[in-house]
């Protein structure tokens, strides 16, 4: 049972773009959302995080956004560049101390 | 440099041979979770430690596999009998676990292991 879903699992944009990236979640006891950036040959980088108690947070080009109701969070990239080309994963987990729950990953290619 | 490390960075081994991972956590760290990343997915949950104990181990194989993350020194994750399915990377990530609520963990450069 897939507990977190992601969407999609590529996206091209162009430089100076939007990327938008959607994830699903169905357990309700979930409360910390991360996104986590990964190069090629490299480890997860912890990016943004939100929990359930605000619908959105912002740092730098990085917006998460967060519905409870419908359980579904996303995260934006303003002014998407090069280098923001990578994957992203969207997890989920209940409070600290527990497993982090991962989607599959998007990958992200910016053109110039 | 006061990150994850992990090493080694590279690992092969035959099949029937063990393989042994080690991590060390940031400093100040106590807390250490070990994933599995298979080609085109998202990482997986295998164990949660702190010094001395195993906390959760319900994503860990039933056989072959264990860890343990002693008072001194670096965690290991251990894999007895590596068959071809076990090639994968291996990411570890430690928590400084000052907040409930922010389950923040940090990730070391993984391990690659390959299995021939």
């Amino acid at each position: 049972q897939q507990q977190v879903k992601q969407s999609p699992q590529s996206l091209i944009v162009q430089k100076g773009g939007i990327s938008i990236i959607n994830c699903a979640y169905e357990n309700t006891a979930f409360d910390y959302f991360p996104w986590y950036q990964q190069f090629p040959g490299k480890g997860p980088a912890l990016l943004i995080a939100i929990r359930p108690d605000v619908s959105e947070k912002k740092e730098g080009r990085f917006t998460i956004s967060f519905n409870k109701s419908a359980k579904q969070f996303s995260l934006h990239i303003m002014d998407s560049q090069p280098g923001d080309s990578a994957t992203y994963f969207c997890a989920a987990s209940k409070q600290a101390g527990t497993a982090l729950i991962f989607g599959k990953g998007t990958t992200l290619s910016v053109s110039s | 440099n006061a990150g994850v490390m992990q090493n080694p960075r590279h690992l092969v081994r035959r099949r029937g041979q063990e393989a042994r991972l080690r991590c060390s956590p940031m400093k100040g760290h106590s807390h250490v979770y070990w994933y599995r990343q298979l080609p085109e997915e998202g990482l997986k949950f295998m164990v949660y430690l702190q010094k001395e104990n195993i906390i959760d181990e319900s994503g860990m194989p039933k056989e072959r596999f264990s860890a343990e993350f002693p008072k001194e020194g670096p965690s290991i994750l251990r894999i007895q009998q590596v068959v071809r399915g076990d090639s994968a990377a291996y990411f570890c990530a430690s928590s400084p676990v000052t907040s409930f609520f922010y389950n923040e963990q940090f990730f070391g450069p993984g391990t690659r292991l390959t299995v021939l």
